[in-house]
């Protein structure tokens, strides 16, 4: 196991129900970030945090709420989908400076979300 | 054109092939060139990162980025059935990775044959 946890790994909702996706990082990093991969795209950044502060939100429909209570958890509240919302949600952290290079991201095992 | 274009395959080759996996992209800003290797049911994980740029070997991993013709390979050597996953490239303009300024490919998906 990563040092990034999610959970859980599989969701199956209907378009009425509200769910939580969870994500905890025992890594020290101080920055999180939530990723939609959908099959034959690229990965799409949605939110990220640093610091516990939301500094993107990158035009991601309002049925999609993100919360950072602190630095090593993260929430995506879910509510009212829609079938094309089926995708797997991953969830990184990184350091807040030189992330990209020296540390890179560092990915959990993602939530794998059915919308019926 | 997208930022980013990757091939999606699928690669199948035998064990023992060298593998050639490729990106291009249109930002000349890009500067820092990363690989990610991602396992079926698992999340992706930084492989190799480059910066500007030349090559850079770890193994049998070498990472070759061609700004002129922006331009980024990976090669794998001797490949293994234990390589069998999805590759993606990644790459961003800027240091400080916290702004999500990293994107990505679509992956490649390639197959090691035994």
């Amino acid at each position: 196991e990563t040092g990034v946890t999610q959970t859980p790994r599989h969701l199956v909702m209907g378009m009425t129900n509200k769910k939580s996706l969870k994500c905890e990082q025992h890594l020290g990093h101080n920055a999180m970030y939530w990723y939609k991969q959908s099959a034959k795209k690229p990965l799409e950044l949605m939110f990220v945090y640093n610091f516990k502060e939301q500094t993107e939100n990158n035009s991601v429909p309002s049925r999609f709420s993100p919360e950072c209570p602190n630095s090593s958890h993260l929430f995506l509240h879910l509510h009212t989908l829609q079938p094309e919302d089926s995708a797997l949600y991953l969830c990184a952290s990184s350091f807040m400076t030189g992330a990209v290079t020296n540390y890179g991201y560092t990915f959990g095992s993602g939530t794998r979300l059915t919308v019926v | 054109q997208k930022e980013v274009e990757q091939d999606p395959g699928p690669l199948s080759v035998p064990e023992g092939a060298i593998v050639s996996l490729n990106c291009t992209y249109s930002n000349s800003a890009f500067q820092y060139f990363m690989w990610y290797r991602q396992y079926s049911r698992k999340g992706p994980e930084l492989l190799m990162y480059t910066y500007s740029s030349g090559n850079k070997e770890d193994g049998r991993f070498t990472a070759q980025v061609d700004k002129s013709s922006k331009y980024i390979s990976l090669f794998i050597r001797d490949s293994q059935p234990s390589d069998s996953a999805t590759y993606l490239c990644a790459m961003s303009a800027n240091y400080g990775g916290s702004q999500g300024n990293l994107i990505f490919g679509k992956g490649t998906k390639l197959s090691v044959k035994p």
